[in-house]
C-alpha cells in the first residue's frame, strides 16, 4: 500500500465551474476524513466517513459542498459553482480504529 | 471546540541548533499528532503521542496529557528540517483531528 492517494494535485478552473476531488485511503482504514487548507493557516476538518456513513459535517461544509464515500472505500469531494474563496488545498486522510491518521498530498485548487 | 496554540509561532534557527516547540491544548485528548508539512503541502507524520515521550532520530516528543500540554524537541537542526511543524488533536468523545496554527521554521546554513 501506497499510502493515501489524492487525485489531481493540482485543478485551476473558472468561478462558476464545478470540481470533483477523489481521495483513495489506505485499504484497511475504514475512517477517512477532508480537511481544507488556506495559506498561512493550519488544516481546517469538513466532512468524517465511517466506512460509508458520513457521521460528521463541518459548518465550513456550505451547501455547494458535498462528499460521498460509496462502498465505503474512495471518496469524492464536490464543489458546485465555485468562488474565488473556495481556493485553498484540499486533504484527505485516513486512518483505522484508535491509530494515527496518514494524509494524502493534497488537491490545490484555484478558483480564477 | 477544543482549542489548540502552538508557539512560537516563527522560528529561525542556524544549522545545527536545537530547538523546542510547543503545543498547548484545552481539553483532555485521547490523540496527539505532530506532523511535518514539506514546501509541496503534504502532512508528513513525525509522532503519534498522546501521552509519554518518543524519540525518532534527532527528533522528540513528549506529552504530558494532565497538563494538557505536548513539546517537540528539534536537536542538530538541519536545512531540511525547514518547513511548517503542526500539533494535532482529537478529544476523548470525537473523531476529528484538529489542528494548532503551526510552527513555521527556518533553518539557515
Amino acid at each position: 500500500d501506497t499510502g493515501v492517494s489524492q487525485n489531481p494535485r493540482h485543478k485551476i478552473t473558472k468561478r462558476g465551474q464545478n470540481v470533483t476531488f477523489r481521495c483513495d485511503p489506505i485499504s484497511e482504514h475504514n475512517r477517512l476524513y477532508w480537511y481544507r487548507q488556506t495559506l498561512g493557516q493550519g488544516p481546517e476538518f469538513l466532512t468524517y466517513f465511517q466506512n460509508e456513513a458520513q457521521l460528521e459535517k463541518s459548518r465550513l461544509l456550505s451547501d455547494r459542498f458535498s462528499a460521498e464515500r460509496p462502498k465505503g472505500s474512495f471518496s469524492t469531494l464536490e464543489i458546485q459553482r465555485t468562488e474565488q474563496g473556495d481556493s485553498a488545498m484540499y486533504l484527505c486522510a485516513s486512518r483505522g480504529s484508535n491509530t494515527e491518521a496518514f494524509f494524502g498530498q493534497g488537491t490545490r485548487l484555484t478558483v480564477v | 471546540g477544543i482549542q489548540v496554540e502552538q508557539s512560537p509561532p516563527d522560528l529561525i534557527l542556524q544549522e545545527g541548533a536545537n530547538s523546542t516547540l510547543r503545543c498547548n491544548f484545552s481539553d483532555s485528548v485521547n490523540n496527539l499528532q505532530w506532523f511535518h508539512q514539506n514546501p509541496w503541502g503534504q502532512l508528513i507524520n513525525l509522532f503519534y503521542i498522546p501521552s509519554g515521550t518518543k524519540q525518532n532520530g534527532r527528533l522528540s516528543a513528549t506529552t504530558v496529557a494532565t497538563e494538557r500540554y505536548s513539546l517537540l524537541y528539534i536537536s542538530s537542526s538541519q536545512t531540511t528540517d525547514s518547513g511548517v511543524y503542526f500539533c494535532a488533536v482529537r478529544i476523548n468523545a470525537g473523531n476529528m483531528l484538529t489542528f494548532g496554527g503551526g510552527t513555521r521554521l527556518m533553518v539557515k546554513p
